[in-house]
């Protein structure tokens, strides 16, 4: 069973430019969610897709933008970057994103960096 | 509102002692699910426990324990015989019941926790 894989794991950007970040779910999995984690705070929710649907999102602004693919796996795309856009992305699969018991299973991020 | 707090930034623990990281919540929905995630300095989140609302007994998974509080709101996490390599950033997080709220998981701020030799 594969995990989570992001990519990649490290990225330096400038102002105003564009991103994307890329997951693979893990096998079985058809939820990715994306989540943003600022230095020395906890992941903030960003948005949830299920089955190349988005379901939930976060108090985030109309530039973070996603898909998901066929094969569940997912992108994060950022726009207009800003300096406050430094951070780790996280992304998470599931089955299906929606019971209170359900885990999520992670992976090892994608620190981004905009200067 | 929901909320998770984990008023602990820090802990020190000495190797082989037990050590109990905090962490409290707010949520009106009677039905969530707490959870505890590890994260060590590669960045992963690593699952180590769930709590129900509705469980009666609380959850342990090897060294992991959660003492479940719900009167309290408090769901903290007790790591028995802490080893060397249990050093990392511990967030208290939870889903919540009902249409809007059950997709995300809620996290707290999180506790670093140091062991010592």
């Amino acid at each position: 069973e594969t995990g989570v894989t992001q990519s990649p794991t490290h990225l330096i950007k400038t102002r105003g430019q564009q991103v994307t970040l890329r997951c693979s779910s893990q096998s079985g999995h058809n939820t990715v969610s994306w989540y943003q984690q600022a230095l020395g705070q906890g992941p903030q929710f960003i948005f949830q897709y299920y089955r190349e649907e988005e379901n939930g999102r976060g108090n985030f602004p109309p530039r973070f933008s996603g898909l998901q693919f066929p094969n569940y796996s997912s992108e994060l795309n950022v726009n207009a970057l800003e300096l406050d856009d430094s951070a780790l992305y996280l992304c998470a699969s599931s089955r299906t994103g929606a019971a209170t018991n359900e885990k999520l299973f992670f992976g090892s991020g994608t620190q981004l960096s905009v200067l | 509102a929901q909320k998770i707090t984990q008023t602990q930034p820090g802990m020190f623990v000495q190797e082989k002692e037990a050590v109990t990281l905090d962490c409290t919540y707010d949520t009106s929905d009677p039905s969530y699910g707490l959870f505890w995630y590890k994260q060590p300095s590669s960045g992963e989140m690593i699952f180590l426990i769930y709590q129900g609302s509705y469980d009666q007994q609380n959850a342990t998974e090897g060294r992991y324990s959660l003492n479940f509080q719900k009167a309290r709101k408090s769901a903290n996490l007790v790591i028995s015989a802490s080893q060397l390599g249990d050093s990392a950033m511990y967030f208290c997080a939870m889903r919540a019941g009902g249409m809007d709220s059950s997709y995300k998981l809620i996290f707290g701020s999180g506790t670093r926790l140091l062991v010592r030799p």
